[in-house]
């Protein structure tokens, strides 16, 4: 097992609520990224990480924010839930150096926004 | 442009028998190249790499993949199924500056008994 750690696992929420994925990692790594996913379906890159203080947006548009203050810490904030956002969100990592490092994923965390 | 392509959705396969999960790519420069596997409610997890060296790359639980730089493929394979290999499988390149993963569509594979 990674350790590379998601939680809450599964969220039931209200439309309109304001929540915030935590993902955290101990393995140093520079590099970290949120996917969203539906059941089954092909992973879609929502925001990437460099490292502290470095944050982009991924291919697939989102309305959700991240932050990365501390290497191990990189959690996204939805400010407004609605049911469009019910999905599972996947956090990842790799090292930065070397081309051929793999990335380590979380266990997901499974939104639902009734 | 960096992308793979899993052209089945779903690989039915008798328990016992070899199975094969294709991904083929299109990549700028030198491919780096990954296998995952992922299980219901569960993250992605890492099977296999390949970088440079040997086109036949070993992995866990007795996967193998078969890089062809002619063909552009990368071809997930295992000689003897077992039902606990049923699960998700997605085939992912590493893009030229290393800072993004582009991953296929996924397969679903399903062996059984």
């Amino acid at each position: 097992e990674a350790d590379i750690y998601q939680t809450p696992r599964y969220l039931v929420i209200g439309t309109g609520k304001k929540i915030t994925l935590e993902c955290s990692q101990t393995m140093g790594h520079d590099k970290m990224y949120w996917y969203q996913q539906d059941p089954g379906m092909e992973l879609h890159l929502i925001h990437y990480s460099y490292g502290v203080n470095s944050t982009e947006k991924g291919d697939l548009s989102s309305e959700s924010t991240v932050s990365r203050i501390r290497t191990e810490h990189f959690p996204l904030t939805l400010e407004s839930a609605r049911p469009s956002h019910t999905s599972q969100y996947l956090c990842a990592s790799t090292l930065a150096q070397g081309s051929d490092n793999e990335q380590f994923f979380g266990p997901g965390t499974r939104l639902t926004v009734l | 442009a960096q992308s793979v392509a899993q052209p089945e959705d779903q690989v039915n396969v008798a328990e016992g028998n070899p199975l094969t999960v294709k991904c083929t790519y299109s990549v700028s420069g030198n491919p780096y190249l990954f296998w995952y596997v992922q299980y219901p409610n569960r993250g992605l997890q890492f099977l296999l790499k390949y970088i440079t060296g040997d086109n036949l790359v070993k992995g866990s639980y007795g996967f193998e993949a078969e890089f062809n730089k002619s063909q552009t493929s990368f071809h997930l394979k295992k000689p003897s199924a077992l039902v606990s290999d049923s699960a998700l499988y997605f085939c992912a390149v590493r893009s030229y500056n290393f800072n993004k993963f582009y991953f296929g569509s996924g397969t679903k594979l399903n062996v059984k008994p």
